[in-house]
């Protein structure tokens, strides 16, 4: 059980396109997801928290206009890098929480992106 | 800012061995602590986690030990094997919501 998907698993795009990356729960409902990017050989920093039906909370220096978060049901989020620079290749990872009055999370296996 | 931090970027260790992997953290407030392995190319998968209001939970050939005093959580494991080579996290309760800081890695090593 709490098995989090993620799709594409890599892609790669030109600068300026935008990329969509969908983030599931396959076997839970949740409430919660959270996006984190991670750079070669660094720890996972958390990008925004994702709150269905309502609008991502998005951490310091996170730029919510340039990362868009929508989380439109209990099993889905999707996170759309817009305009993409090199500079936004990253591994994005998501996460889930399984709700209530919990910490734990299970994370999707992750998207490579490289913009060229 | 408060954060998570390793006092070991790198653990080399031989099949068979105990490892141990440690992890500084500077919240106080901090009450729940959580251990990932992440193999290359993969996302973080869950070990064990703990609780302030312990100091010591086991798992299958892993205990996780925390010190509330010196703010250090320690994560062993038993009779290392090579499918344990990753990089292990520790992770802290943010300081909102159900959230997670990420502590910096250790990578493991397991040379046969």
């Amino acid at each position: 059980g709490a098995v989090v998907s993620q799709h594409p698993s890599w892609v790669i795009c030109k600068s300026g396109t935008s990329v969509k990356i969908e983030c599931r729960s396959l076997d839970f409902q949740a409430t919660t997801m959270f996006w984190y990017r991670q750079f070669p050989k660094q720890s996972l920093m958390l990008m925004a928290t994702s709150n269905e039906g309502s609008k991502a909370t998005y951490e310091q220096g996170v730029e919510k206009d340039k990362f868009l978060i929508n989380h439109a049901s209990l099993t889905l989020s999707t996170l759309t890098v817009t305009s993409a620079h090199p500079e936004d290749s990253s591994f994005y990872i998501c996460s889930a929480g399984l709700g209530g009055e919990t910490y734990e999370q299970y994370f999707g296996p992750g998207t490579r992106l490289t913009v060229t | 800012g408060e954060s998570v931090g390793l006092h070991l970027p790198t653990l080399s260790v031989q099949e068979g061995d105990n490892s141990i992997i440690n992890c500084a953290y500077s919240n106080s407030a901090s009450d729940y602590f959580i251990w990932y392995k992440q193999e290359s190319g993969k996302g973080p998968q869950f070990i064990i986690d703990i609780r302030s209001n312990m100091d010591k939970r086991q798992g299958q050939r892993v205990t996780v030990l925390l010190n509330k005093t010196v703010k250090h959580l320690s994560l062993q494991i038993a009779a290392t094997q090579p499918g344990d080579s990753a990089v292990y996290f520790c992770a802290e309760n943010a300081n909102s919501g159900y959230a997670l800081n990420f502590g910096k890695g250790t990578s493991l090593l397991v040379t046969p």
